[in-house]
């Protein structure tokens, strides 16, 4: 079966300083990706999704950046972090099927910007 | 008007009550849609996919109307452990990879 693993699951940082989250996903090959952020009491919010290595769409502007340097691992990184940045951090997959498949999400990761 | 709307509750129901659920979108191309829950603090799981003739998972039915483009989440005999926010998924117009969430809708069963 196919399992999805993030980490960390708390992560508390100074404002200035670099981030990066590691999502990886076993048991399946060539998987759509994604990076979800959500802040408290708000929805999920896109960040960023790959459909193959090496191929990253970004939904909104900002200051982070996402890499998909092999088939089943998803980084998201930040050279400075905000304080806006704070939230819950999700990292998803789902089949490559054009869309009509349902994603699987990590246990994500919760970001606190001091 | 918003791609997937859900009215954001709380829907407050005693133990052993129905609810209801409706989540509306835009886009009449969408191809697929879901239904997850999120507990506080944790991420999202996949409850049910929802399918054109309607589908049902013990105490949980899911439908679909594509005419007035909504789907529908009904919880039967609602438990305790029912409480959570649910959050309807919209997949797929146009061939798209790209998922739309909607902003769910917080459900508290009290005793």
């Amino acid at each position: 079966s196919q399992t999805i693993h993030q980490w960390p699951a708390t992560l508390v940082q100074p404002v200035g300083s670099p981030l990066s989250l590691e999502c990886t996903v076993e048991g399946t090959s060539n998987p759509n990706l994604y990076w979800y952020r959500q802040a408290a009491g708000r929805g999920l919010q896109l960040l960023f999704y790959s459909v193959g290595i090496g191929q990253i769409s970004s939904e909104v502007p900002q200051n982070l950046s996402a890499s998909r340097p092999q088939d089943r691992q998803f980084i998201l990184s930040s050279k400075k972090l905000l304080l806006s940045d704070s939230g819950f951090y999700l990292c998803a997959w789902s089949q490559a099927s054009g869309g009509n498949q349902p994603q699987h999400f990590g246990d994500g990761t919760r970001l606190s910007i001091l | 008007r918003k791609e997937v709307e859900q009215d954001p509750g709380p829907f407050n129901v005693p133990e052993g009550a129905t609810v209801a659920f409706n989540c509306t979108y835009s886009n009449s191309a969408s191809q697929s849609f879901f239904w997850y829950r999120q507990d506080c603090r944790k991420e999202p799981k996949l409850l049910m996919s929802v399918y054109s003739s309607g589908n049902e998972d013990g105490r949980f039915t899911a439908q679909l109307n594509r005419a007035s483009q909504y789907i529908s989440l009904l919880i039967r005999d609602s438990k305790l452990s029912d409480s959570a926010t649910y959050l309807c998924v919209v997949n797929g117009a146009g061939g798209s990879y790209i998922p739309t969430f909607g902003r769910g809708t917080s459900l508290i069963v009290h005793p």
